[in-house]
């Protein structure tokens, strides 16, 4: 039973556009949603953070939407770059304990 | 170092022998979490501390995976008598959250490679 689900194992979009990742989860108990970015042969990298009490937060050109109702959030980056390319990750924890990971999706920007 | 270190980056063992793979947190930071990542997949999860208590181990796979942080700060993770499904990056993390106390994002090192032959 996976409780945070990834469902595009990959996307494309050209540089300058807008890319949107998605992630859905089955927990409701679930109170602290993060994404990370992920690069070869390296550990995750923080990305941006949303508590269960905001449905959005905003940091450059990083947006993360939560929709408590659906159980499901979303990743913006505009405008995407070259360097965003990456494997990024869905987490989800409850209590500022352990996180539960989706599979990840990688991104791939095109110049 | 500023970030979370681990040691070896890789590890190579032949099925059945034992290996320990070492974490170093970020100073201060109260929460480490050692976590599994199979090729393909996201990390998941096997222990937690809590300083030097481990408050979960409920994501270790068999009584093979045995953790401590007797000090508060470096961890261990040891495997006895290795087998071939061990074969993963194994992930260490910390964060100055105290587990109810606050959320913030875990840091991650660069993983020990894990290969058993």
């Amino acid at each position: 039973d996976q409780q945070v689900k990834q469902n595009s194992p990959s996307l494309s979009v050209q540089e300058g556009r807008i890319s949107i990742l998605n992630c859905d989860y089955t927990n409701s108990m679930f109170d602290y949603f993060l994404w990370y970015k992920k690069y070869p042969a390296e550990g995750p990298t923080f990305l941006i953070s949303i508590s269960s009490i905001k449905d959005k937060n905003e940091d450059g050109r990083f947006t993360v939407f939560l929709n408590k109702s659906a159980k499901h959030l979303s990743l913006h980056i505009v405008p995407s770059q070259p360097g965003d390319s990456a494997v990024y990750f869905c987490a989800a924890s409850r209590l500022a304990g352990k996180s539960t990971f989706g599979d990840g999706t990688t991104l791939t920007v095109k110049p | 170092g500023a970030g979370v270190s681990q040691s070896p980056r890789y590890k190579v063992a032949k099925r059945g022998q034992d290996v320990a793979l070492r974490c170093d947190p970020i100073s201060g930071h109260v929460s480490l979490f050692w976590y599994q990542q199979a090729l393909g997949q996201g990390p998941e999860f096997l222990t937690y501390f809590q300083n030097e208590a481990q408050l979960d181990k409920s994501g270790l796979p068999s009584d093979r995976f045995f953790a401590e942080r007797p000090e508060g700060s470096v961890s261990t993770l040891k495997i006895q008598r290795t087998q071939q499904e061990d074969s993963a990056v194994y992930l260490c993390a910390s964060s100055p959250s105290r587990t109810g106390r606050g959320n913030q994002p875990q840091h991650f090192g660069d993983g020990t490679r894990l290969s058993i032959l």
